[in-house]
C-alpha cells in the first residue's frame, strides 16, 4: 500500500512558525489531507490539498504541495499553545479501485509549542 | 457540519465479554464509514470499511468474528468487540463519508480498556 512518512516531533516557541513535513510514495494520489488530533480526542480536519494545486492557503495554515518529489508540508503561521497536538498528514490514494476512499495515514507529528 | 459522535467515549469492560461501539453521523447521510485502531503513539490502523447495508470489508489481519461491524443505516454503524482480551485494549476511532465527497470526518475515538 501506499506509504506516508512524518517526522515524529517538532518543537517551536510560540509565535514562530511550525513547518510539518510529510513525503508519500503514490503519484496517482488525487487528495491528500492534515488532520490534528488533541489527546484523547478524535481527528479534526484541518485542511486538504488537490493533487492539481501548488498551494493552499487559508487563516493561518498553507500547505504546500510538491507533487514531483512527492511532499507535503503544513505550514502555521503565528504559532499558539493551542496548537499543540499531534498532525497526521493523509494520502487520499487514487480515489479509485481498492484505493477507493481509504486514508493512508503518516504516524503523525507531535507539535509542542512552548510559552 | 459534518459532525460524527461516537458512544461510549471510554469503557472498561472485563476479559471475556463484548463491547459495542456506536458511531453516528448527526448532520449527513454516510454512504461509508471506517474503523480505525490507533495504538500509543502510532497511526491509525484502518480495520474496516463499511458501506450502509452491505458488508464490511477487512483488512488483512483483522478478525471479522470478533470486531463485528453492522452498517444498518446511512447515520449509524456499530463496532462490537466480541470476547474481548486486554490485548484488545485500545482507542477505537471512527469516521463516515457522504455519498458527494471522499473527505472523511472522525468521531472522537472510544477509549476501550479490557481488564
Amino acid at each position: 500500500g501506499e506509504d506516508v512518512e512524518q517526522s515524529l516531533f517538532l518543537s517551536v516557541r510560540e509565535g514562530d512558525s511550525s513547518v510539518i513535513n510529510c513525503t508519500y510514495t503514490d503519484s496517482s494520489s488525487t487528495y491528500l489531507y492534515w488532520y490534528k488530533q488533541e489527546p484523547g480526542a478524535g481527528l479534526q480536519l484541518l485542511t486538504y490539498i488537490f493533487s492539481n494545486m501548488d498551494m493552499k492557503q487559508d487563516q493561518r495554515l498553507t500547505v504546500l504541495l510538491n507533487k514531483k518529489d512527492k511532499h507535503l508540508s503544513l505550514r502555521i503561521a503565528d504559532t499558539q499553545t493551542g496548537d499543540s497536538a499531534i498532525y497526521f498528514c493523509a494520502d487520499g490514494g487514487s480515489g479509485r479501485g481498492s484505493t477507493l476512499g481509504r486514508l493512508y495515514f503518516g504516524r503523525g507529528t507531535q507539535l509542542t509549542v512552548w510559552p | 457540519g459534518a459532525v460524527v459522535s461516537q458512544h461510549p467515549s471510554r469503557v472498561i469492560c472485563k476479559s471475556g465479554t463484548s463491547v459495542k461501539i456506536e458511531c453516528r453521523s448527526l448532520d449527513f447521510q454516510a454512504t461509508t464509514m471506517f474503523w480505525y485502531r490507533q495504538f500509543p503513539k502510532k497511526s491509525l490502523m484502518l480495520m474496516a470499511t463499511s458501506n450502509e447495508g452491505s458488508k464490511a470489508t477487512y483488512e488483512q489481519g483483522v478478525e471479522k468474528d470478533k470486531f463485528l461491524i453492522n452498517h444498518a443505516s446511512l447515520t449509524l454503524s456499530t463496532l462490537t468487540v466480541t470476547s474481548a482480551h486486554p490485548e484488545d485494549s485500545s482507542f477505537y476511532i471512527c469516521s463516515a463519508s457522504g455519498a458527494y465527497t471522499d473527505t472523511q470526518y472522525f468521531g472522537p475515538g472510544t477509549r476501550l480498556t479490557v481488564l
